[in-house]
């Protein structure tokens, strides 16, 4: 069973285009919601998280979109930028559990 | 700044031979994980600890198993290396109460 639904697994976008991934996630007890970004060969590193009680983070060109009532989480990378390619993930927890992370997407920006 | 450690970073080993991949963490967390991820794709937890003594099996199944006898210290073994092991294995730490959690560089592992 996936509780952490990532979507689209891969994303091409323009130099200066917005760039959009969507999770779903179903254990509505989640109280934490964060967002990893990874480049290639490395591990994966905190870019942004989000708790339930708001509904948009914004951090620099990143913003979190939540909707709890629809159970669902998106990033927004604004001026996307060639430096912005990498792969991200979702990620939700409760309390102290284990971290589920989505499948990943594969993010690459044309210059 | 995050401070954890894995090695080696590469290691090319032969089918059946046995191998501890290392990791450590300098800050005192009591959680910590092994992911196995093929590169770019998703990351599967195999194993994780919340602390001293304590170890967990993750949500894919591993033929390697894991031991945490001091809390900065989490290492991963395998008996004999398989090719079906070859992977990229990372770990990664985070404390209670903290959701973020901070990933070592991983070690990318090649059975041949």
């Amino acid at each position: 069973q996936q509780q952490v639904k990532q979507s689209p697994q891969s994303l091409i976008v323009q130099k200066g285009g917005i760039s959009i991934i969507n999770c779903a996630y179903e254990n509505t007890a989640f109280d934490y919601f964060p967002w990893y970004q990874q480049f290639p060969g490395k591990g994966p590193a905190l870019l942004i998280a989000i708790r339930p009680d708001v509904s948009e983070k914004k951090e620099g060109r990143f913003t979190i979109s939540f909707n709890k009532s629809a159970k669902q989480f998106s990033l927004h990378i604004m001026d996307s930028q060639p430096g912005d390619s990498a792969t991200y993930f979702c990620a939700a927890l409760y309390r102290d559990d284990k971290i589920i992370f989505g499948k990943g997407t594969r993010l690459h920006i044309l210059p | 700044e995050a401070d954890i450690y894995q090695t080696p970073r590469y290691l090319v080993i032969g089918t059946g031979k046995k191998i501890t991949l290392e990791c450590s963490q300098t800050m005192g967390h009591d959680k910590m994980y092994w992911y196995q991820q093929d590169p770019g794709m998703e990351l599967h937890l195999i194993h994780y600890s919340y602390g001293v003594n304590s170890t967990e099996k993750g949500d894919l199944s591993s033929e390697s198993t894991v031991s945490r006898i001091r809390t900065e210290h989490f290492p991963l073994t395998l008996e004999s290396a398989r090719p079906s092991h070859t992977s990229q294995y990372l770990c990664a730490s985070s404390e209670y109460g903290q959701g973020e959690a901070f990933f070592g560089q991983g070690t990318r592992l090649t059975v041949v």
